[in-house]
């Protein structure tokens, strides 16, 4: 089964700080981990996927397969990240792949 | 390029009603999913449709929820009767394929009074 666990329903921090955002995992295979973020009124898009090894508006995300986690960080936090952020998992082979499995989500604050 | 459409945008009903949400993909995409948002918490998939063809609907309770996807390309998903614990958000998503990025909707929050 596939199970996203983000601790931290809500995180605050003052901008310029840095921020992470903690997800944790299980899945049997070798899964595809995702940053979903949702802006105040716009829609679910997606920040980053971890095979794109990507940093996106300052955000990176490494997949630590030894402790199933895919933590978002950002060095330096600015007020325009304040949004709601939701950690999904696929899996991969037959019908489990683009079956997102999402965690509760983080509300992040940065305050001026 | 035009997002994904849904309609309508709000829907308020009382319970054992019946109620139809619409969605009108990306132009392109083949993949399209239905998923449900209870307050609180992230969306849970209820069916994902490759074309015409349902190829995920594990997760759709089917004593009340129907989806059809004509043509490979609008959707409706259909609940009947609705039922108090219905009131949620649902949220089509599509993409160009299973491997590729899922683009969301605006979603329809549905009251069930």
């Amino acid at each position: 089964a596939q199970r996203v666990t983000q601790p931290e329903k809500l995180l605050s921090v003052f901008k310029g700080a840095p921020v992470e955002l903690k997800c944790n995992y299980s899945y049997s295979g070798s899964p595809e981990l995702f940053w979903y973020v949702q802006y105040s009124r716009q829609r679910l898009q997606l920040l980053l996927r971890h095979i794109s090894r990507e940093s996106i508006k300052g955000f990176t995300a490494d997949l630590n397969k030894g402790e199933t986690s895919f933590h978002l960080k950002k060095p330096f936090a600015q007020e325009e990240d304040s949004a709601m952020y939701y950690c999904a998992l696929s899996g991969h082979g037959g019908t489990s792949y683009g079956k997102l499995t999402f965690g509760q989500g983080t509300i992040l604050t940065v305050h001026p | 390029e035009a997002g994904v459409v849904q309609s309508p945008r709000y829907k308020i009903i009382e319970k054992k009603q019946p109620v139809a949400f619409w969605c009108n993909p990306i132009s392109g995409h083949n993949t399209l999913y239905w998923y449900r948002q209870n307050l609180g918490q992230g969306p849970e998939l209820l069916i994902r449709y490759e074309n015409e063809e349902a190829v995920d609907d594990s997760q759709l309770p089917k004593d009340r929820f129907s989806a059809e996807r004509l043509k490979g390309v609008d959707s409706t998903l259909k609940i009947q009767p609705a039922e108090l614990g219905d009131s949620a958000v649902y949220l089509c998503a599509t993409g160009r394929s299973s491997y590729n990025e899922q683009f969301f909707g605006p979603g329809t929050r549905l009251t069930v009074l």
